[in-house]
């Protein structure tokens, strides 16, 4: 069955703390994976798309890398604006984009 | 205004009423889709339209009715809901057809409390 797995449900940081988020899929074939950042009270708001294992992605203090089973978001030295509910999602058909349940991510000043 | 909007931003309902929500998209995509998110769970595809043909419905019950007027517009009419159903309801854009290759561009949502 093709499924969408992240982890952990949630993550503390002290700021500065750098740390690692996993998102794991099967999916036969993969077309792509996405990470979405969602704010409180907000909708999810796009970061990367990864296509094939070996690709990395940066933006600011985030990174995302592709393997053949699992994406991983990477936070180097995070700060408290970067804290967020992480999204990763992978596409199944053609219209359909599954999400995981999301990584919440607080970072202490 | 820029972006997806999304109307109202919050929502309290009986389970007999009937309401509407709205979604407008000023980005000049073709497709449209409405997620239903609920706490602590992945988000859920309800229904997908594009060049304002429904091209996708995921098993949604029928008190879920979505309409699709033109390619910036995008309803949501609820009837006779269920606590259940109590819910954030998000509205996404996306350039293309489909969502396999496009990001996709999130409303702020709709938080819907069904009493």
């Amino acid at each position: 069955e093709d499924q969408v797995t992240q982890s952990p449900e949630a993550l503390r940081l002290q700021e500065g703390e750098s740390s690692s988020l996993n998102c794991s899929y099967t999916v036969s074939g993969l077309r792509g994976l996405f990470w979405y950042r969602q704010d409180p009270g907000k909708g999810p708001e796009f970061l990367f798309t990864l296509y094939s294992a070996g690709e990395e992605k940066e933006k600011e203090r985030l990174k995302a890398t592709l393997t053949k089973k699992e994406s991983f978001l990477h936070i180097t030295a995070p700060k408290p604006e970067d804290s967020a509910t992480y999204l990763c999602a992978v596409p199944f058909g053609d219209y359909k984009l599954s999400f995981g349940a999301g990584t919440t991510v607080t970072v202490r000043a | 205004e820029t972006g997806v909007t999304q109307t109202p931003r919050h929502l309290v309902m009986g389970m007999t009423n009937k309401k509407s929500l709205k979604c407008e998209q000023h980005l000049g995509h073709n497709a449209m889709y409405w997620y239903k998110q609920s706490a602590k769970k992945p988000l859920e595809l309800m229904f997908v339209y594009s060049l304002e043909e429904r091209v996708e419905n995921n098993s949604v019950p029928s008190r879920f009715s979505p309409e699709c007027p033109n390619s910036s517009h995008l309803f949501l009419h609820l009837h006779t809901l269920q606590p259940e159903d109590s819910a954030l309801y998000l509205c996404a854009s996306s350039q293309d057809r489909t969502a396999t290759n496009e990001k996709l561009f999130f409303g702020s949502g709709t938080q819907l409390s069904v009493l």
